[in-house]
């Protein structure tokens, strides 16, 4: 049974770095899929903000982009999130997730299927 | 604003069937396979249905997931109270480059 377990530090200060780190059990991520980053504000809807391969290719959210970097190990069965500069905006319930990549032609056939509980974290000084 | 749009609540009676719609357009639906999540009251979200209409192994057939162009339905019949949560449809938006979520739907069973 494929398990995903993220970690990191519930308070983050503003204007710092916000850094979880997702360990994936029951599957190794070199074998393949994408692994990707998913978030919750309190009381709103799921945010994507981004993925990985295991090969480190990254997609990552446009509204995102300039402040994420996730990055995989896979030494360590794990995959990490960083998302620097960050305001009370960024607190949220952060999930990692198991994305499968598949596609016929250009139409994607993604999904993710296995997801961490997830993990609070609030930005406040 | 989500570049999916589904309605922010729907509601019906237990036993009685419902439907949640996704529009998209034709970067998004129109191109690519929808998947739907539900979300149990603090859980993490859990995959319901993957390519348009397919159920993981453990999910009831009461859960159905149809598309056609540019939108996607989720229905569930012989609504059961533990079915109350929210729903959320996904899928990949060719022109972004990204995944992208609706907004997601409160279904409460009255």
């Amino acid at each position: 049974q494929v398990q995903l377990q993220e970690s990191g530090p519930g308070l983050v200060k503003p204007s710092e770095t916000l850094s979880l780190t997702c360990a994936v059990s029951g599957y190794s991520i070199s074998s393949g899929y994408y692994w990707g980053w998913i978030r919750q504000p309190p009381g709103k809807g799921l945010e994507w903000i981004g993925s990985i391969s295991q090969s480190g290719s990254t997609y990552y959210s446009s509204s995102l982009k300039s402040r994420v970097t996730i990055s995989v190990d896979t030494s360590k069965n794990q995959f990490s999130l960083k998302l620097n500069s960050v305001t009370a905006a960024d607190t949220a319930v952060y999930h990692c997730a198991r994305q499968t990549a598949g596609a016929t032609g250009t139409t994607r056939k993604y999904y993710f299927d296995y997801w961490g509980q997830g993990t609070l974290v609030t930005v406040s000084s | 604003q989500s570049v999916l749009t589904q309605p922010p609540s729907v509601s019906a009676a237990p036993g009685q069937k419902v439907t949640i719609s996704c529009s998209g357009s034709s970067s998004t639906i129109g191109n690519n396979y929808v998947s739907w999540y539900q979300q149990l009251p603090g859980t993490a979200p859990k995959l319901l249905i993957y390519e348009n209409n397919k159920r993981p192994s453990g999910i009831p057939d009461r859960f159905s997931g149809s598309k056609s162009g540019t939108s996607a339905t989720l229905g569930i019949t012989g609504l059961q109270t533990g079915d109350e949560a929210d729903y959320y449809c996904g899928t990949w938006d060719s022109s972004l480059s990204a995944w992208v979520f609706g907004g997601g739907t409160k279904l409460t069973v009255l």
